[in-house]
């Protein structure tokens, strides 16, 4: 049981360019979401599925995609990076329902856009 | 949606004595109240929580009290070592009675243990 996994790990990009962060899970959990994490700002929501084929924003969603074709995997587009997008970005998964359950994290991905 | 407020934003003790992060939340709905460490470079883990259908809950050195009148909850460290000093993390959960809400977290409280 891997649990949450995200790649790359660090990535440099320059601005303008768009790149894919990678987020998978093998604990059939419905809920994914994206956060990322800046000095003094906590853990800010970007976007969220609540299952296969159903994605919605969080608090930050501007300059960033998500999509949903498979239960496991929630990917997180950037369409055209921006220096404003530096940042750790963490992708967590959970089950779904009323009754809250612990978030589970992946180990995060260090971004640099110059 | 909720507002989850944190204070401290850095604390520092003396190995040995105890840490209190005091957080607030907004939505008197909300009902569970996770805590979350992160480690210098590492993900953010769960350590404790707390449902509101109690005031107070232990696990070893840790602890989460809970006061749903003025809501507020916080974590107290006891007996603290190195391996305590860490980034910690409150959140509350936005819309608490439907199945998809959100985690709003705290702007975190970076801990650190003096030897």
């Amino acid at each position: 049981n891997a649990g949450v996994t995200q790649t790359p790990k660090f990535q440099v990009l320059k601005t303008g360019q768009s790149m894919t962060l990678q987020c998978a899970q093998d604990m059939n959990h419905e809920y994914m979401s994206w956060y990322r994490q800046d000095p003094g700002m906590g853990l800010r929501l970007i976007h969220y599925s609540v299952g296969a084929g159903i994605t919605d924003q969080g608090e930050v969603p501007n300059g960033y995609n998500v999509s949903r074709s498979t239960t496991e995997d929630f990917p997180l587009r950037l369409l055209s990076a921006a220096p404003s997008q530096t940042s750790v970005y963490f992708c967590a998964s959970r089950l779904r329902g009323r009754e809250v359950t612990e978030a589970f994290f992946g180990q995060g991905t260090r971004l640099t856009v110059v | 949606g909720e507002n989850v407020e944190q204070h401290p934003s850095t604390l520092s003790v003396q190995e040995g004595d105890s840490a209190v992060i005091k957080c607030t939340y907004s939505d008197s709905a909300s009902n569970y109240f996770p805590w979350y460490k992160q480690e210098l470079g590492k993900r953010p883990q769960l350590i404790i929580d707390i449902r509101s259908n109690v005031g107070e809950k232990k696990d070893q050195r840790i602890a989460v009290t809970l006061n749903k009148t003025a809501k507020h909850f916080s974590l107290h460290i006891t007996e603290t070592q190195p391996e305590d000093s860490a980034v910690y993390f409150c959140a509350a959960p936005d819309d608490p009675l439907s199945n998809d809400y959100k985690l709003s977290f705290g702007a975190g409280t970076t801990v650190t243990v003096r030897a």
